[in-house]
């Protein structure tokens, strides 16, 4: 299995500033023969589902802000909130999907310092 | 829109079957990946497996001998069955549906549906 591991854990951000969040997995998740890399990026508020923010690593679902943006190859990924809202507070998930079985991390929580 | 929406018990005893079915409104259940998603309280989620509208799955190994997902185009419903359940089982289940054009990935959500095993 391709293990995911996000970084850190939890992180608190000042609202209008930038929050990052890293994603790690244990192998790379480029697909040669398209270039793309089979990495999402989900956002879950309290009591809700997850839902999905970026796929392809850098392409944003329809609707998303773009405050949202993605990026990174192979094994290193990167989200980043460009400047924090309060809707924003949430546990972020990273997933791949190059291999089965489809994998998350383990999620990261940001709120508000 | 597609809504989707899990049911079933919520409370299920060591070494029993769980059953869960989840409802599709608001659109079709062909031509698109039905999913199910766990996750434990305070974790990240599991992908279980999915099932095409035309009946193939795909299963996570690590509960490929327990977890048999099933579809009922008539009533456009899905269902999961995992056996021999234990205490590690215990998590918010969701269903969900695979994007058609960058598949893997799941753009629907159901709300969940909490099922605790416990005697």
């Amino acid at each position: 299995d391709i293990v995911m591991t996000q970084s850190p854990d939890s992180l608190a951000v000042s609202l209008g500033e930038r929050a990052t969040i890293n994603c790690k997995s244990s192998q790379s998740v480029l697909n040669s023969s398209n270039n793309k890399n089979y990495l999402a990026w989900y956002q879950q508020k309290a009591g809700q589902p997850p839902k999905v923010l970026i796929y392809w690593a850098s392409t944003r679902e329809s609707g998303v802000p773009d405050r949202f943006s993605g990026s990174g190859s192979g094994t290193d990924f990167t989200l980043t909130i460009s400047s924090l809202q309060a809707e924003d507070v949430a546990v972020y998930f990273c997933q791949q999907y190059y291999n089965y079985p489809w994998t998350f991390g383990q999620g990261t929580k940001v709120e508000i310092k | 829109q597609v809504q989707l929406q899990e049911s079933g018990p919520g409370l299920v005893k060591p070494s029993e079957t769980l059953s869960l079915t989840c409802t599709v409104s608001g659109g079709s259940i062909s031509s698109h990946y039905w999913s199910w998603i766990r996750q434990p309280p305070g974790k990240g989620p599991e992908w279980i497996g999915y099932i095409y509208y035309s009946g193939s799955t795909k299963y996570n190994p690590s509960l490929n001998s327990r977890v048999t997902i099933s579809v009922d185009t008539s009533k456009i419903q899905f269902s999961l069955k995992v056996t021999s359940v234990t205490a590690a089982d215990t998590a918010v289940y969701y269903c969900a549906r695979g994007s058609s054009s960058h598949g893997g990935t799941f753009e629907i959500w159901g709300q969940g549906r909490m099922v605790t095993v416990s005697s």
